[in-house]
């Protein structure tokens, strides 16, 4: 049983491209949660997705960002127009339930992102 | 603004050393876990402690929920240099919708 899956593990782009990060959660799971995280920092929530719905989407800044989670394929972040704060590594979580009703959180290993 | 406050930050010790890390909030949560991360990896969940005054054992490790569930320590005996990592409490406030908060995180070095 794969583990939740993501790609690319390093993505550099230059400021004003476009960043995609996909998230492939683990079989059976339909709950996905994005964050972000800087070096030796926790991490800060970002985005809750359930299939094809956004959930809350407070922790994502309203311009350049978004999200999604199709009824097919992977969950996708989105960061247009990439500026050198965008640098940071990216982490997706799934579960099978709502996290914190005593559910766990199972990560991937992260996509880490280097804006020139 | 950060809900859940790990301290210390960072920590060096020696190793069979004892060490207890904080994580606190004013929040009540319904239940607080806390994950271990190795560098270039995703955390890794380690314990779920969910009625307030909890003691839960995992080897050398001791968690503990605080009685008014707004705080949790992790205590680890005898630190061994595989016990260094990044260690982060989280936690769902029962006051907020759907986030799952991470706290600061500790960072803990175990020399040999």
């Amino acid at each position: 049983n794969a583990g939740v899956m993501q790609n690319p593990r390093h993505l550099v782009r230059r400021r004003g491209q476009e960043a995609r990060l996909r998230c492939s959660p683990m079989k059976g799971h339909s709950h996905v949660y994005w964050y972000r995280q800087l070096p030796e920092e926790g991490l800060k929530f970002m985005v809750y997705l359930q299939k094809e719905n956004i959930i809350d989407e407070s922790g994502m800044p309203k311009e350049r960002f978004s999200a999604e989670f199709p009824k097919e394929g992977p969950s996708i972040l989105r960061i247009q127009q990439v500026v050198r704060g965008d640098s940071a590594a990216y982490f997706c979580a799934s579960s099978p339930i709502l996290a914190g009703n005593t559910g766990e959180l199972f990560f991937g290993e992260g996509s880490r992102l280097t804006v020139l | 603004t950060q809900l859940l406050e790990q301290s210390p930050q960072f920590l060096s010790i020696q190793e069979g050393e004892n060490l207890t890390v904080y994580c606190n909030s004013s929040s009540v949560f319904s239940s607080l876990q806390w994950y271990r991360q190795e560098p270039g990896e995703g955390p890794v969940l380690l314990v779920t402690v969910v009625t307030g005054g909890e003691v839960k054992k995992l080897k050398r490790l001791t968690f503990q929920f605080g009685d008014a569930r707004k705080d949790s320590s992790l205590h680890i005996t005898a630190a061994q240099t595989g016990d260094t990592g990044l260690y982060l409490c989280a936690g769902q406030p029962r006051s907020t919708g759907n986030q799952f908060y991470f706290g600061t995180g500790t960072s803990l070095t175990v020399i040999p």
